[in-house]
């Protein structure tokens, strides 16, 4: 019944791993994100897909790499996994609004994926 | 300078209490503007949107003034369970699909019994 909901919730792992984490979403919505929030708390995206589609990609490293089988899955890879990537990763979803042009907004965020980097 | 920025807190008021939360934005074309809630150790949630005439819902009392770029939330009688971190969320949609919703880093708020 979980809208959006993404796997692992914890993931420990060694400096210079590989790692995925795996998001889906039931709600029928377009768009998908991947966001960031650090030990700070400040919450930051990292990628949208609408409809399968990467429509933002902010200034994150190649080592991260979203992959969008079908408009409900939006997985996150990552590769070489350092220190500094340590932090909490929410998947969301949006639809987009009436006049089909503009997400309302209202973001249904999974649970999160705690990473820590040893 | 942040995108959306607010005051961190934390504020620590007793229960019963009025309190309110500030938000500037810089870009003069985003088009529309949210609170969330987050709890500690969980995801964001919707707390309510808000409108240019200003909305209310219960106890809870969101403005906008666009002029100003300037978004408030008010909450009275301030309880127990509304402790948590109250994020400020501006959608500077660009009218085509590339839409980008923009998280202030949030104002944490501590009620005391």
């Amino acid at each position: 019944d979980t809208a959006v909901s993404q796997t692992p919730k914890y993931l420990v792992t060694q400096m210079g791993n590989d790692k995925s984490i795996k998001c889906e979403q039931n709600l029928g919505h377009d768009t998908m994100y991947w966001y960031k929030q650090d030990s700070k708390k400040f919450l930051k995206i990292m990628f949208s897909y609408n409809n399968k589609e990467l429509i933002i990609n902010e200034t994150v490293p190649n080592r991260f790499s979203p992959k969008s089988p079908d408009k409900a899955h939006l997985n996150l890879h990552i590769n070489s996994l350092e220190l500094g990537d340590s932090a909490v990763y929410f998947c969301a979803s949006s639809q987009k609004g009436g006049r089909g042009q503009v997400d309302t907004g209202e973001l249904f965020f999974g649970e999160g994926s705690r990473l820590t980097v040893l | 300078r942040k995108e959306v920025e607010q005051d961190p807190g934390p504020f620590n008021v007793p229960e019963g209490a009025t309190v309110a939360f500030n938000c500037t934005y810089s870009n003069s074309a985003s088009q529309s503007f949210f609170w969330y809630r987050q709890d500690c150790r969980k995801e964001p949630k919707l707390l309510m949107s808000v409108y240019s005439s200003g909305n209310e819902d219960g106890r809870f009392t969101a403005q906008l003034n666009r002029a100003s770029q300037y978004i408030s939330l008010l909450i009275r009688d301030s309880k127990l369970s509304d402790s948590a971190t109250y994020l400020c969320v501006v959608n500077r949609g660009s009218g085509s699909s590339a839409s980008k919703i923009i998280f202030g880093s949030g104002t944490r708020l501590s009620i005391r019994p």
